[in-house]
């Protein structure tokens, strides 16, 4: 079936940039999301990209699609202790079929 | 403000107990969710539903059923309780249709402990 892999630890320093690198395998997608779990909450959608663009930005956040490699990327600018949580990505065709990777757990360090 | 709600944050059950997980949404959505999350697996689909009264199984059904009676309700059933079903539920919703991004509404999660 499709897979969505991602790296399960970051580390980083506050101030600096993260980056969360994820892989997926269902060529058919179109839309390629990234949800933010805090602690003993549910996911909430941080961002989204249609898979025929290769950038987003949205204020400290930025989304790169290579659609060749099939791989996206999410990089959060001048990352703060409130960036700590758990980083999900995900695929879905228009809605349907969504497959979510096993998430990246954010440490924030001071 | 749009809203999942899950009924229980936390329960406690014992081998054998059937469960009960209610997840109501107030967004008139079409489809609801069940997903399992576990450490390191990410999110299982359980079962899934498109309208009031369907119901079709994802990738992880056994053990479970689901309950669709009301557009706005969408049920998650254990009819006895294993200890390898201890992890957290998650409950989502979202419009039908392909002229949307299909994002994906979640609950604050059940987090289900069998003893």
């Amino acid at each position: 079936g499709e897979d969505v892999e991602q790296s399960l630890f970051l580390s980083v320093r506050e101030g600096d940039s993260s980056v969360i690198n994820c892989t997926y395998t269902d060529s058919s997608s179109t839309y390629l999301y990234w949800y933010k779990q805090e602690p003993g909450a549910g996911l909430q959608l941080l961002t989204y990209i249609f898979s025929n663009m290769d950038m987003k930005q949205d204020q400290r956040l930025t989304v790169l699609l290579n659609k060749k490699d099939k791989h996206l990327s999410l990089r959060i600018a001048d990352t703060q202790t409130g960036d700590s949580a758990i980083y999900f990505c995900a695929e879905s065709y228009y809605g349907q079929n969504f497959v979510f990777g096993p998430g990246t757990r954010l440490s924030v360090l001071p | 403000d749009v809203k999942v709600t899950q009924s229980s944050r936390y329960l406690v059950k014992r081998t054998g107990e059937k469960v009960f997980l209610e997840c109501v949404q107030d967004m008139d959505h079409e489809n609801m969710f069940w997903y399992r999350q576990d450490p390191g697996l990410g999110l299982r689909l359980i079962y899934f539903s498109y309208d009031v009264k369907m119901k079709e199984k994802g990738d992880i059904p056994e053990g479970y059923s689901v309950s669709r009676e009301k557009k706005e309700r969408f049920s998650l059933i254990l009819e006895s309780a294993s200890t390898n079903q201890t992890s957290m539920y998650l409950c989502a919703s979202s419009l039908r249709g392909t002229v949307n991004t299909g994002e994906l509404f979640f609950g604050e999660g059940s987090r289900l402990t069998v003893l």
